[in-house]
């Protein structure tokens, strides 16, 4: 739906480097997830975050329900990055709203 | 590990004909969904359900059924499909309350022609 913004919708980074991605809500949310869509088309969940930060390898995610947004920063980027991420939130309880999604291409 | 199973993988139907796409998840969550993903938008949540006997309409219900007989399936049911339905649909499954993490089955790559 139209509750979930996410931006940049596509991004390029030379390996080494890093991103940040980002996702506004329209509302506020309870939660967020961010996920990864491989090459094969297989979504992985990365994070689930209901406040504050998380930290997994070369990723680490942010959750500010307050200014309804979360953000999904990407260091040191390696080819096996490369895929599409989506953020997704909850308004209430177990229903997801899904971003558009941001097309990560990392080239050597 | 998590494991939701789709079936079939990939379908090519004929305008009109019923179509009825599979789902089952090996996780005991109570939570299921059904969400079809196009270019440009996403994934837009078609039907879900909190637990057998349940469905429930999602943002883009119109032209589908769902049904959740057992707390392990949950299907897609196109009665009439029309062109416009082709997309690649994900199953996905969750735990019900607070740490609803989901996880997504292969996706299943529908064709109407």
């Amino acid at each position: 739906g139209d509750q979930v913004e996410q931006s940049p919708s596509a991004l390029s980074l030379h390996e080494g480097t890093g991103s940040a991605l980002r996702c506004n809500f329209t509302t506020t949310m309870r939660a967020v997830q961010w996920f990864q869509q491989n090459s094969r088309g297989s979504l992985i969940n990365l994070f689930y975050l209901a406040s504050g930060t998380k930290e997994n390898g070369r990723l680490k995610s942010t959750f500010n329900s307050k200014e309804s947004y979360s953000t999904l920063h990407i260091r040191d980027a390696q080819l096996e990055d490369s895929g599409t991420y989506f953020c997704a939130a909850e308004e209430g309880y177990n229903v997801l709203y899904f971003g558009s999604g941001t097309k990560l291409t990392v080239e050597p | 590990e998590a494991a939701v199973t789709q079936s079939p993988r990939n379908k090519v139907a004929v305008t009109g004909g019923k179509v009825t796409l599979s789902c089952n998840q090996t996780n005991n969550h109570n939570n299921m969904y059904w969400y079809r993903q196009d270019t440009g938008h996403g994934l837009r949540l078609i039907h879900y359900s909190y637990g057998a006997g349940s469905t429930e309409k999602g943002d883009i219900p119109d032209g589908y059924k769902a049904s959740r007989p057992s707390q392990e399936n949950f299907s897609l049911i196109l009665e009439l499909a029309t062109p416009s339905q082709t997309s690649v649909y994900f199953c996905a499954s969750g735990a019900w309350g607070a740490q609803n993490t989901l996880y997504f089955g292969a996706g299943t790559r529908l064709s109407v022609l």
